[in-house]
């Protein structure tokens, strides 16, 4: 049963609008949500996290948003830029000493 | 930056061939882990190890075996390497702080014909 949950396998936007990306969980004992980026033939690299004591953390053009009630976080991107087209991983882990869970990622396409 | 690097990037062999990929990282981690990623399917973790000597499997069951012999390398091996195994293999690691984030490398882009 997949814990991290990202049901747009998919988006585009176009150049200069906001980019929102999903993320859902189901382990209600997850404290802790981080966002990676991953290009074809590379590495995911971090680009920014949440802990479950806030609602929403802020790092330049980058916010993410989460709602504990719902299990739900998102990640916005504004504005968005063509070198954001990548896909978009969502990661959740518990406070104990357990490996991130990941999602199945979204593919996002900014058009210029 | 991050300082974890795979060997090598791209790999394509035969069936039946052993085969070890590389990772080693530079920032004196305890914690590495062995990720399998397919084209919009998830990261499945398949190894990790939380310090040198101690390994264990993750939620994907895999035919690869790992070793931790040393503190920054983390190496993984097929014994018989089989056409399902073609994947993306990607190695991380982590400081184990309590805010974590995990380190990634390149990745190894493994085709088994």
């Amino acid at each position: 049963d997949q814990q991290v949950k990202q049901n747009s396998p998919s988006l585009s936007v176009q150049e200069g609008r906001i980019s929102i990306l999903n993320c859902d969980y189901t382990n209600s004992m997850f404290d802790y949500f981080l966002w990676y980026k991953k290009y074809p033939a590379e590495g995911p690299t971090f680009l920014i996290s949440i802990s479950s004591i806030k609602d929403k953390n802020e790092d330049g053009r980058f916010t993410v948003f989460l709602n504990k009630s719902a299990k739900h976080l998102s990640l916005h991107i504004v504005p968005s830029q063509p070198g954001d087209s990548a896909v978009y991983f969502c990661a959740g882990r518990n406070s104990g000493n357990t490996p991130l869970v990941f999602g199945k990622g979204t593919r996002l396409s900014v058009i210029a | 930056e991050a300082d974890i690097y795979q060997t090598p990037r791209y790999l394509v062999i035969g069936t039946g061939k052993k085969i070890t990929l590389e990772c080693s990282q530079t920032m004196g981690h305890d914690k590495m882990y062995w990720y399998q990623q397919d084209p919009g399917m998830e990261l499945h973790l398949i190894h990790y190890s939380y310090g040198v000597n101690s390994t264990e499997k993750g939620d994907l069951s895999s035919e690869s075996t790992v070793s931790r012999i040393r503190t920054e390398h983390f190496p993984l091996t097929l014994e018989s390497a089989r056409p399902s195994h073609t994947s993306q293999y990607l190695c991380a690691s982590s400081a184990g702080t309590v805010n974590e984030k995990l380190f990634f490398g390149s990745g190894t882009q493994l085709s088994v014909l």
